[in-house]
């Protein structure tokens, strides 16, 4: 299993411009999800997918757009990037059962920086 | 809602002393789980521990134990004989029991163990 991948590993940007950030897993995961992190303030929730057809806002939606057209596929959106959105990014992914039971695995991150 | 706070921003050691970290949370919730992830130079995420609030006993893995405390709401982490290998940023995370999409992280805490 190659796990949480995500691409790209780093990518600058200019304001203004969209671009998609990817996540795929192959642990047949029904749940993943997107977190940045930023300096002070730990990890947010961006947006999460409960399965396949299935997504809902996280902590800090604004600015992103996701969807999941496959169990494997969680795509981050951004539309119109701001420097605001200069940050890490993680996606991460577990099996349906409780959190407290099922590991929740991360991607090793994508940093993007916004100009 | 939801709140994880971890006031200590970097602890510096020594290697072979002891480094303890502190984790305090707030929830309206009556169950919940609590966990410790390691974030390494290299970036990724590391998942080191989940405790339900059900279980108070104190737990030891190696020269890592955690004293989860209900009454003053805390979920402190120590190393003992701490190596350079420990260095990296730590954060202590809650989830409700139920809907437990998100993952609340707290700011972190920068442990650097010097030679």
């Amino acid at each position: 299993n190659a796990g949480v991948t995500q691409t790209p590993k780093f990518q600058v940007l200019k304001t203004g411009q969209s671009m998609t950030l990817q996540c795929a897993q192959d642990m047949n995961h029904e749940y993943m999800s997107w977190y940045r992190q930023d300096p002070g303030m730990g990890l947010r929730l961006i947006h999460y997918s409960v399965g396949a057809g299935i997504t809902d806002q996280g902590e800090v939606p604004n600015g992103y757009n996701v969807s999941r057209s496959t169990t494997e596929d969680f795509p981050l959106r951004l539309l119109s990037a701001a420097p605001s959105q200069t940050s890490v990014y993680f996606c991460a992914s577990r099996l349906r059962g409780l959190l407290g039971q099922e590991t929740q695995y991360f991607g090793p991150g994508t940093r993007l920086l916004v100009l | 809602a939801q709140k994880v706070t971890q006031a200590q921003t970097e602890i510096s050691v020594v290697e072979k002393e002891d480094v303890t970290l502190d984790c305090v949370y707030e929830t309206r919730d009556t169950t919940y789980y609590l966990f410790w992830y390691k974030q390494p130079p290299s970036g990724e995420l590391v998942f080191l521990i989940r405790r339900n609030s059900f279980d108070e006993q104190n737990e030891i893995s190696g020269r890592y134990s955690w004293n989860f405390q209900k009454s003053t709401s805390s979920f402190n982490f120590t190393i003992t004989a701490s190596q350079v290998v420990d260095s990296a940023v730590y954060f202590c995370a809650l989830s409700a029991y139920v809907n437990d999409y998100k993952l609340s992280f707290g700011a972190g805490t920068t442990v650097t163990v010097r030679a």
